[in-house]
């Protein structure tokens, strides 16, 4: 199974401030790469789709980018309802898997 | 609206077994791939299991963790996805989400709370 690492694990910004995600995948993935956002006692929701493919309705300052075995998740400007844990997920190849999560709070 | 919205959840012993339903309403359901994802208490998300559509010979696929203990069943007809969960661990202790699946996962359902304990 490929196996996806995310960093950081958690982290603290202030509204405003740029975020960035890093998952790595533990073999090249070419550009099957997606991320969701997941909030508290909601259901995840698809952000990013094919490493840069900006979900509809999801606010553009989210934006990915990367390739093969690194990838990043960016948020802009940070906003309060961005709370929430981030993952990455490979689509590569069967079975899907997904990154440990990133828990981002807002300070 | 495309809406998933699963049921069945609840307090099992271990060994025991449960069904989850998941109604799929707002898109063609008999067109798309459905699975099953869940979320331990405190953990990330972890994929168990596909179902393929009738284009790909309704075949099914499971994570190593579930194989052989639980089973995928759609019935197209009644847009609809179930899980059936036999032999259930304290490990199985999970929210369990259905979601459209293909090249990513979109939408998911709720989720629904199974709690395995004696």
């Amino acid at each position: 199974d490929i196996q996806m690492t995310q960093s950081p694990s958690s982290l603290s910004a202030s509204v405003g401030d740029r975020v960035t995600i890093t998952c790595r995948a533990s073999q090249s993935i070419s550009k099957y790469l997606n991320w969701y956002q997941h909030k508290s006692g909601k259901a995840p929701k698809l952000l990013i789709y094919v490493v840069s493919s900006l979900q509809s309705g999801v606010p553009p300052r989210f934006s990915g980018s990367g390739s093969g075995t690194e990838f990043t998740l960016t948020i802009s400007s940070l906003q309060t309802e961005d709370l929430a844990t981030y993952y990455c997920q490979q689509s590569d190849s069967m079975p899907p898997t997904f990154g440990g999560g990133t828990k981002v709070e807002i300070k | 609206e495309v809406q998933l919205v699963e049921s069945g959840g609840g307090l099992v012993q271990p060994g025991g077994s449960l069904r989850l339903s998941c109604a799929a309403s707002g898109f063609t359901f008999s067109d798309h791939y459905m699975d099953w994802v869940r979320q331990a208490p405190g953990k990330g998300l972890e994929w168990v299991g596909r179902a393929r559509n009738r284009a790909n010979s309704y075949t099914t696929e499971y994570a190593a963790s579930v194989k052989g203990r639980f089973s995928i069943s759609r019935d197209d007809s009644k847009n609809s996805l179930s899980l059936l969960m036999n032999s259930l661990k304290t490990e199985d202790t999970a929210v369990y989400y259905c979601a459209r699946a293909g090249g990513w996962f979109d939408p998911w359902g709720q989720g629904t709370l199974v709690t395995v304990s004696s």
